[in-house]
């Protein structure tokens, strides 16, 4: 499968924990964006890169999240100190950035509990 | 601030019928639109998308259709079946200096089939 691959597919963890998520996008497309999907919603944007560098972050973005694309090719999110609020699908999408055609992982779906 | 509006949330049709869902984006600069489907479980996927500088395209059963003066954009589906019964995302962007940014999402709309 040569589209956008997240690891792991599904998380839960106790409140208070730290997390991590894994995105490796498709190896051509330069940009890379996050996304948090809520049930019965639309995804919501977090956070893009191009290449290595992080161009925009959402102002819904806590500090307590941090996202990393060190090499300008696979990224990581990580959220520190998880509330039961943090329970979402957080979906990794990517695209060059001549072309605006955005295509989508499968998702990790994380449960704070 | 950005914002995308979609309607209705819910939609049901008879099989053969066609199914008309609605979007309205605040930034008259977005010059991007596509729509996602999203089954159960799996992740968005593209089905079909248009520019600024296009009033419709078609793709067999489904087209588009842009008014930037209203800042309105539909999706048509024609003789539906039933596996397109799943969740249908709008979506605008707006291009930067270094390419398209990031996708402002309507709330999604719960296409249903019936046979």
């Amino acid at each position: 499968d040569t589209g956008v691959s997240q690891n792991p597919r599904h998380k839960i963890t106790k409140r208070g924990q730290n997390v991590t998520f894994r995105c490796d996008p498709i190896s051509e497309h330069n940009r890379l964006y996050w996304y948090r999907q809520t049930l019965g919603q639309g995804p919501e944007f977090l956070t893009y890169f191009q290449n290595e560098a992080q161009l925009e972050k959402s102002r819904l973005l806590s500090d307590r999240f941090s996202a990393e694309r060190p090499k300008g090719s696979f990224s990581t999110l990580e959220i520190q100190r998880t509330e039961q609020g943090d329970s979402a699908m957080y979906l990794c999408a990517s695209s060059s950035s001549g072309n605006p055609e955005a295509f989508f992982g499968q998702g990790t779906r994380l449960t704070v509990v | 601030g950005e914002n995308v509006e979609q309607h209705p949330s819910t939609l049901s049709v008879q099989e053969g019928d066609s199914a008309v869902i609605k979007c309205t984006y605040s930034d008259s600069a977005s010059n991007y639109f596509p729509w996602y489907k999203q089954e159960l479980g799996k992740r968005p996927q593209l089905i079909i998308d248009i520019r600024s500088n296009v009033g419709e395209k078609k793709d067999q059963r489904i087209a588009v259709t842009l008014n930037k003066t209203a800042k309105h954009f539909s999706l048509h589906i024609t003789e539906t079946q039933p596996e397109d019964s799943a969740v249908y995302f709008c979506a605008a962007s707006k291009q930067g200096s270094g390419g398209y940014n990031k996708l402002i999402f309507g709330a999604g709309t719960r296409l249903a089939v019936h046979p």
